[in-house]
């Protein structure tokens, strides 16, 4: 079955530090999505990519796609205490023969002021 | 358009009761999930539905999980008995499928269940 991957679990940095999560899969993706949360509240969508070697930016946060499409990284330049949270990377991914829609494992970021 | 609508926001419960938590999907999606996340074992999919048919309910935890889509526009998770080990944060989430790729993947705000 196809898993996702991410790295670092955890990552503490100093505000005004850049930061780079990444998100491994086991196959191809069909679509990998970047999100946000605090916990116990709802995911907020921050990027799709979908070709290889795509890449998209929303104000300091860069998402890339590798060629292959089974790597994405997420980059946040010049941190601040905001970006804290857990980020999530998700993907159409394809379980026994039924597409279905998995998640990484989550990547807790503190921001230090 | 209001998003993914879930409710209630919080539920706390006695062990050994009926807990039925609700979720409206964003109109025009042909998709819904339900996902429960804790601390311990993160975001999981406990069920998903395509055109209000269940595909694929393999996360379910155990029989005393039930989940129902009678029409696009509502679904329900039914937890009958609840025990202190259900409690966690449900979501709900819906989006457009077109064959392999999903778009416009949203999720509710959540439901926090305790279960005493």
């Amino acid at each position: 079955s196809q898993e996702l991957e991410q790295s670092p679990q955890s990552l503490i940095v100093q505000e005004g530090k850049n930061l780079t999560i990444n998100c491994t899969s086991s196959k191809t993706l069909y679509g990998l999505y970047w999100y946000k949360q605090k916990y116990g509240e709802g995911l907020i969508f921050l990027m799709m990519l979908q070709k290889g070697g795509e890449e998209k930016s929303h104000e300091k946060i860069t998402a890339k796609l590798d060629e292959k499409k089974q790597q994405s990284s997420l980059h946040i330049t010049a941190s601040q205490p905001s970006h804290a949270g857990i980020y999530l990377c998700g993907a159409d991914g394809r379980t026994s023969g039924t597409y279905k829609y998995i998640f990484g494992t989550g990547t807790r970021l503190k921001v230090l002021a | 358009d209001a998003g993914v609508i879930q409710s209630p926001r919080h539920e706390v419960t006695e062990m050994g009761q009926e807990v039925t938590l609700r979720c409206k999907p964003i109109s025009g999606h042909n998709s819904l999930f339900w996902y429960r996340q804790t601390m311990m074992r993160g975001l999981e999919l406990l069920i998903y539905f395509n055109n209000n048919v269940p595909i694929d309910d393999s996360g379910m935890p155990e029989d005393r999980f039930s989940a129902k889509m009678p029409n696009a526009s509502f679904s329900t998770l039914k937890i009958q008995p609840s025990e202190p080990r259900d409690s966690a944060v449900y979501f709900c989430a819906s989006s457009l499928r077109f064959g392999q790729t999903s778009y416009g993947y949203t999720f509710g705000s959540g439901t926090r269940l305790t279960v005493v």
